[in-house]
């Protein structure tokens, strides 16, 4: 069972930062927060984790809340081609429970 | 550099059939997971090989599905008696694992993934 909880969908505006959030309230002090995103019909493609730092990358900023509950995916400047399925997940025993994810619109 | 390759890229089989599918990681990576996605569904966790450990087989749905991992590369991921219940896509992954004792961060990187139909 996955130790995280998504919103089933969200719509953003083009252009817009898309801000994508996961709870994971039972998180232990050395388990990564990992962030996936699955395009229709392609496999999973990894974006970012951490670990209780924020991180930043080329795709994406992770904001990990001070007591590790809670994180949030932020996408600064959406696009139409980050339409996608986000999965939020926390590894349990070195298995990746992708749950059902947030299912991303970026609306023109 | 080269990515996950899996093979075949589409399989139709019969119902009652064996099938295998063939995933090759990305070079160096020692750990590979198998995944399968039914339709409008998410990821299902099946196998997790690691180095020379023994897989983590929890996931498999029966005793008709197995793996193998052979010289820590190319594994196998294969079907006994197919059931139409089996059409999905299987999906490959391969990531280092590092860090510390402790800690361990992984980074999976997909294949294109092998869909099957069992007719």
């Amino acid at each position: 069972d996955a130790k995280t909880t998504q919103p089933t969908s969200m719509d953003c505006a083009e252009g817009r930062a898309a801000n994508l959030p996961c709870n994971h309230s039972t998180i232990s002090g050395n388990e990564y927060v990992y962030w996936y995103r699955q395009i229709h019909s392609q496999g999973p493609q990894y974006i970012i984790h951490g670990l209780k730092n924020n991180e930043t990358n080329e795709m994406a900023s992770l904001i990990i809340t001070e007591d590790r509950k809670s994180s949030t995916l932020i996408l600064p400047h959406a696009t139409l081609r980050d339409t996608a399925v986000y999965y939020c997940i926390v590894p349990i025993f070195n298995q990746f429970y992708f749950g059902t994810g947030t299912s991303l619109t970026v609306i023109p | 550099g080269a990515g996950v390759s899996q093979s075949p890229s589409n399989k139709v089989t019969e119902k009652g059939k064996d099938v295998e599918l063939r995933c090759d990681p990305i070079s160096g990576h020692t750990a590979l997971y198998w995944y399968r996605q039914s339709l409008g569904q998410g990821l299902e966790f099946l196998i997790y090989f690691q180095g020379n450990s023994a897989p983590d087989k929890s996931g498999l749905p029966s005793d008709r599905f197995s793996a193998e991992r052979t010289g820590g590369s190319v594994s196998t991921l294969t079907i006994q008696r197919t059931q139409q219940e089996d059409s999905a896509v299987y999906l490959c992954a391969s990531s280092l694992v590092r860090g510390g004792a402790l800690i361990l961060a992984y980074e999976q990187y997909f294949g294109p993934g092998t869909r099957l139909t069992v007719t």
